[in-house]
């Protein structure tokens, strides 16, 4: 499978506990994006890498949220200090840097849940 | 105002049936526009990219009114395989997604 992979697919952690996603992106695609999606809404863009750059981040990523693409291939988003409102599934997508660079592949995403 | 607006849902559609959805932006700028769609508790699948006035995929045909600043996706014979949620995307580096426009087709 060559499509966008993300670990784990469901994490359940207590309030105040850490957590770490992994994303590995479309081996040719050098854009990684991170996203959040609650029920009944469309995905919220989080942050996102040109390479091992980040080039944007949302005002919705807190100081608890830090993301890092060290080598510019796969990428983690971890949380901190873990609140009830961390609940969601976290989406990463990848695009190319070609004429379609703006289509953007997504992955199965991580459900997390914070008890 | 929200940067994408999209028509609520639920459409409840019978199977064969047209069904157009509308999804207005604020975004002027914005030069490429997405529509994925969104089965329950999966990730959005790219269903359509449109760079220009418009695009049709087999039975989806999505329409840009760049004056209007909207973009409307049209899918004609509805097949039950389309329930879905359907997302409007404008696209500017990041993509800015409306809520969705849930779609249920029935036999």
């Amino acid at each position: 499978d060559t499509g966008v992979s993300q670990d784990p697919r469901h994490k359940i952690t207590k309030r105040g506990q850490n957590v770490t996603f992994r994303c590995d992106p479309i081996s040719e695609h050098n854009r990684l994006y991170w996203y959040r999606q609650t029920l009944g809404q469309g995905p919220e863009f989080l942050t996102y890498f040109q390479n091992e750059a980040q080039l944007e981040k949302s005002r919705l990523l807190s100081d608890r949220f830090s993301a890092e693409r060290p080598k510019g291939s796969f990428s983690t988003l971890e949380i901190q200090r873990t609140e009830q409102g961390d609940s969601a599934m976290y989406l990463c997508a990848s695009s190319s840097a070609g004429p379609r660079y703006n289509e953007q592949f997504f992955g199965p995403g991580t459900r997390l849940t914070v008890l | 105002r929200k940067e994408v607006e999209q028509d609520p849902g639920p459409f409840n559609v019978p199977e064969g049936a047209t069904v157009a959805f509308n999804c207005t932006y604020s975004n002027s700028a914005s030069q490429s526009f997405f529509w994925y769609r969104q089965d329950c508790r999966k990730e959005p699948k790219l269903l359509m990219s449109v760079y220009s006035s418009g695009n049709e995929d087999g039975r989806f045909t999505a329409q840009l009114n760049r004056a209007s600043q909207y973009i409307s996706l049209l899918i004609r014979d509805s097949k039950l395989s389309d329930s879905a949620t359907y997302l409007c995307a404008p696209q500017g580096g990041k993509l800015i997604f409306g809520q969705g426009t849930e779609l249920s087709v029935k036999p």
